[in-house]
């Protein structure tokens, strides 16, 4: 089944320590991305990948690191989480242009405490 | 500067009836735009799009409308059914910056019995 696999579904943790969101494709899509969801400001673009080993900066990337190094693979990197980065992440991928959709993740509820 | 606004964080309707969810953005370089649905605890799903040289697209239930002079896109639901309340999200996206994706706060549907 083609699909986009996040993990863990939630995670709470404490500020500063360190976490990894994983987000693995099957469908051999070019391009991944990172959202976080949060009420009132709907889905804002964390980071992106066009493919292996080119990313770039979406809208909110403070805080943030990603790497692409296999192309079925786009992990989201929290080095020192802190409080305001408790959100609803989201990752996605597609084939490559933009006129074809975004495949997303069931999510990560992640808690900063 | 919010590019993609949704004005209607909620909108009810009856079933059978028509559902109309408008989405208003800034940027003129726009060339793609999407529709996606979200139902709670799970990742959105692609429901319709429209690219910039068109200002109709049809699929089934679901027409898309783009008024490019007025900046503005709506979806309309026709007819509407219970299954179909979820959280609508409008996305935007231009050949340009081909690696981002610009969404709007989105709009929770209650489709009523």
């Amino acid at each position: 089944e083609a699909q986009v696999t996040q993990n863990p579904r939630y995670l709470i943790t404490v500020t500063g320590k360190k976490l990894t969101v994983t987000c693995s494709q099957n469908m051999n899509h070019e391009y991944m991305s990172w959202y976080r969801q949060d009420p009132g400001l709907g889905l804002r673009q964390i980071y992106y990948s066009m493919n292996v080993e080119v990313t770039d900066k979406g809208d909110v990337p403070e805080g943030y690191k990603v790497s692409r190094k296999e192309k079925r693979n786009f992990p989201l990197i929290l080095e020192s989480p802190s409080p305001n980065q408790t959100s609803l992440y989201f990752c996605a991928s597609r084939p490559g242009q933009i006129n074809e959709k975004l495949f997303f993740g069931s999510g990560t509820q992640l808690s900063v405490l | 500067d919010q590019q993609v606004k949704q004005n209607s964080p909620s909108l009810s309707v009856q079933e059978g009836r028509i559902s109309i969810l408008n989405c208003d953005y800034t940027n003129s370089m726009f060339d793609y735009f999407l529709w996606y649905k979200k139902y709670p605890a799970e990742g959105p799903t692609f429901l319709i799009s429209i690219s910039s040289i068109k200002d109709k697209n049809e699929d089934g239930r679901f027409t898309v409308f783009l008024n490019k002079s007025a900046k503005h896109l709506s979806l309309h639901i026709v007819p509407s059914q219970p299954g179909d309340s979820a959280v609508y999200f409008c996305a935007a996206s231009s050949y340009t910056n081909a690696g981002k994706s610009t969404f709007g706060d989105g709009t929770t549907l209650t489709v009523k019995p």
